[in-house]
């Protein structure tokens, strides 16, 4: 059965460091997502992202996160200044199409900021 | 009062045993409900979605969504070790931005 793949599992990254986490959604699916679920926390959404573009964002999603599709497979998040806060399990998710589609997720990317 | 509420739980069965996981929700505008299940340090799995009230079967799982009363339900019959995760509920009204429950931890004992 086709998946989302994340890499890498695990980053560590000192606090003031830029950072990419990398996804590949499933290949035949057009809208693709990130979310975040920090320890004991609830599973936040962070962007939707359709035809190289953003469609939603979250408050949460702010200039210090961007989004691109390098190249017809890949979907990547860029944190720009890492904070503490920014520690993170971070997934990637896509679906065939908006709202009704069920989206699917990815096995995360653990990120630890020191 | 939240836009999505669960029970963390942890709730304890005995193998066998019919577990019924609940969501209640505040939005009405919400047409999309799933489920998924989460083992620790995995992914979401997504195991039901469903649109508007009524009950949707698949294998052991039922989903069962009431949107009068703003209640989502998920049953698994015959529960199983292999079932023990977190079983997390998530909502959407027709855009991109999925809301999700807290989770509830749910433990079947051998």
């Amino acid at each position: 059965e086709p998946e989302v793949t994340q890499t890498p599992s695990h980053q560590v990254t000192q606090m003031g460091q830029e950072v990419i986490l990398r996804c590949v959604p499933i290949s035949n699916h057009l809208y693709f997502y990130w979310y975040r679920q920090i320890l004991g926390q609830k599973v936040e959404f962070l962007v939707s992202f359709y035809n190289n573009e953003i469609s939603e964002k979250s408050e949460i999603f702010d200039d210090q996160f961007s989004v691109e599709r390098p190249d017809g497979s890949n979907f990547t998040l860029k944190i720009r200044s890492t904070k503490l806060e920014d520690s993170a399990m971070y997934f990637c998710a896509s679906s065939e199409s908006r709202g009704g589609q069920p989206q699917h997720f990815g096995d995360g990317t653990r990120l630890s900021i020191l | 009062q939240k836009e999505v509420e669960q029970d963390p739980g942890p709730l304890s069965v005995p193998e066998g045993a019919i577990v019924s996981l609940n969501c209640t929700y505040s939005n009405s505008a919400f047409q999309y409900f799933m489920w998924y299940r989460q083992y620790s340090r995995k992914g979401p799995e997504l195991l039901m979605y469903t649109y508007s009230s009524g009950n949707k079967e698949d294998g052991r799982f039922t989903a069962q969504v009431d949107k009068s009363s703003k209640y989502i339900s998920l049953f698994i019959r015959d529960s199983q070790p292999s079932d023990s995760a977190t079983y997390l509920c998530a909502m959407v009204a027709g855009t991109y931005k999925y809301i999700f429950g807290t989770g509830t931890r749910l433990k079947v004992l051998a």
